[in-house]
């Protein structure tokens, strides 16, 4: 079945520096990529949905100059939370559409602790 | 707007026994219906998922129903297993473009007991 590897899986970083977390789509190709946030005990929001060669489009209330979003080919998105503060510490989870398929397939997530 | 109510929040069941975890969307336009298994620190894992021409889905201990004209679905698990401890999310979305995207529950953390 499809698979979508995300990395790091966890992360800490320090504050007012910038993290970069990787999600690939290992056996497909994901025109579409989604980037969601998880709080504790929350479901999953989301946050962006990110077009293979064209920009993100971001969720209301979701600042698209701290949470850069970049789909530069079929297989490979990143998110890049910039200038990060303690406030974004959180468990990111990114999802490609396999339109093969037509299923959504996440990756294993990553857990950002800023410092 | 939240546009997929889920309930119960929280479900203890016994070993053996059945868990049911409902859902009811808004939207009328969706036409696609998973669920997914969460464990802590990992991502959700697609579940199974029913499309509205069909009113009921099986796999293995795992069945759907649905009910289009009441705009519900509901998941159970039959001989539920201390391993099936663990959140589920039921979500819906539509199958039109690339910009479709997942609505999820709020989740249902499920607790099996021995």
């Amino acid at each position: 079945g499809a698979v979508v590897s995300q990395h790091p899986s966890r992360v800490i970083c320090k504050s007012g520096t910038s993290v970069k977390i990787e999600c690939r789509s290992l056996d497909f190709q994901a025109t579409t990529m989604f980037w969601y946030r998880q709080f504790p005990k929350q479901s999953l929001m989301l946050m962006a949905t990110s077009n293979e060669g064209s920009k993100a489009t971001y969720e209301q209330g979701v600042e698209k100059d701290k949470f850069l979003i970049n789909h530069a080919s079929l297989t490979l998105s990143t998110l890049t939370v910039t200038s990060a503060h303690p406030e974004d510490s959180s468990f990111y989870i990114c999802s490609a559409r396999d339109y093969k398929a037509y299923g959504y397939t996440f990756g294993s997530g990553t857990r950002l602790t800023v410092v | 707007q939240q546009q997929v109510k889920q309930s119960p929040q929280s479900l203890i069941v016994q070993k053996g026994g059945i868990s049911i975890i409902n859902c009811a969307y808004e939207n009328t336009a969706f036409d696609y219906f998973p669920w997914y298994q969460q464990f802590p620190g990992k991502g959700p894992a697609l579940l199974i998922a029913i499309r509205p021409d069909v009113s009921e889905k099986k796999e293995g201990r795992f069945t759907i129903s649905f009910n289009k004209s009441a705009k519900q679905f509901s998941l159970h698990i039959m001989d539920s297993q201390p391993g099936d401890s663990a959140t589920y999310f039921c979500a819906a979305s539509k199958d039109t473009g690339t910009a479709s995207k997942l609505t999820f529950g709020t989740g249902t953390r499920l607790q099996v007991t021995l």
